[in-house]
């Protein structure tokens, strides 16, 4: 079973600038997460989709950030403009049920100059 | 804030011996998932336990649940370099999202 694919793998980037982010979850797992990781810390939720639909993006900084899942399968991370405190590895996750075990892509490490 | 601790924040043992991190959350929940992390890499599920459950293993790990407490424990008996990772815990509440301790940086000492 392949895991959670997620694409770049790195991105540098001068603020002000637009990235963006792809994930493609692993096959019939209905929901699909995305995460902020800051140096040090736990990762933080950022938005969460169940299949096409958004269920909780309360943590999202709507100004700048934003996340589609289209058609319930891949999903795209945008920022735009970037800030320096962007900097951080995105995790994508998905999961067959919601609430259960998180299954975790690579991560993209962004950093912004 | 939905968010516990875990403790300690690094650890440093030498192989060989046994590693116990702690969690401690504040609200109620549906199960409590520990994770690892090696460096640069992605989050990699190690066991779930759910509110009804006290104690689970799997292999060399084994963790606890105190509901009564809000705290659960992740012990790794007879470590390894290889066990060098940052350990997190995640909650659950009820099908809502997950949330993340700082997590527990584990180094273990040839």
């Amino acid at each position: 079973e392949a895991g959670v694919a997620q694409s770049p793998r790195y991105k540098i980037i001068e603020k002000r600038q637009s990235v963006a982010f792809w994930c493609n979850p692993i096959s019939g797992h209905a929901t699909l997460y995305w995460y902020q990781q800051i140096l040090g810390q736990g990762p933080k939720l950022l938005i969460q989709f169940q299949n096409n639909g958004v269920v909780d993006d309360s943590q999202l900084p709507k100004d700048r950030f934003s996340a589609e899942r289209l058609k319930g399968v891949d999903s795209t991370l945008k920022i735009q403009p970037a800030k320096l405190e962007d900097s951080a590895v995105y995790l994508c996750a998905s999961n067959p049920i919601l609430g259960e075990t998180q299954y975790f892509g690579p991560g993209t490490r962004l950093l912004v100059l | 804030s939905q968010q516990g601790e875990e403790d300690p924040q690094a650890l440093s043992i030498q192989e060989g011996e046994n590693a116990t991190m702690n969690c401690s959350y504040k609200t109620s929940i549906n199960n409590l998932q520990w994770y690892r992390q090696n460096s640069g890499r992605g989050l990699v599920h190690l066991i779930l336990i759910r509110s009804n459950e006290r104690e689970k293993h799997s292999g060399r790990l084994r963790v606890t649940l105190d509901t009564s407490k809000k705290s659960s424990s992740l012990l790794i008996t007879a470590s390894r370099a290889a066990d060098t990772a940052s350990y997190f815990c995640a909650r659950n509440n009820y099908g809502q999202n997950f949330v993340f301790g700082p997590g527990t940086r584990l180094s273990v000492l040839p």
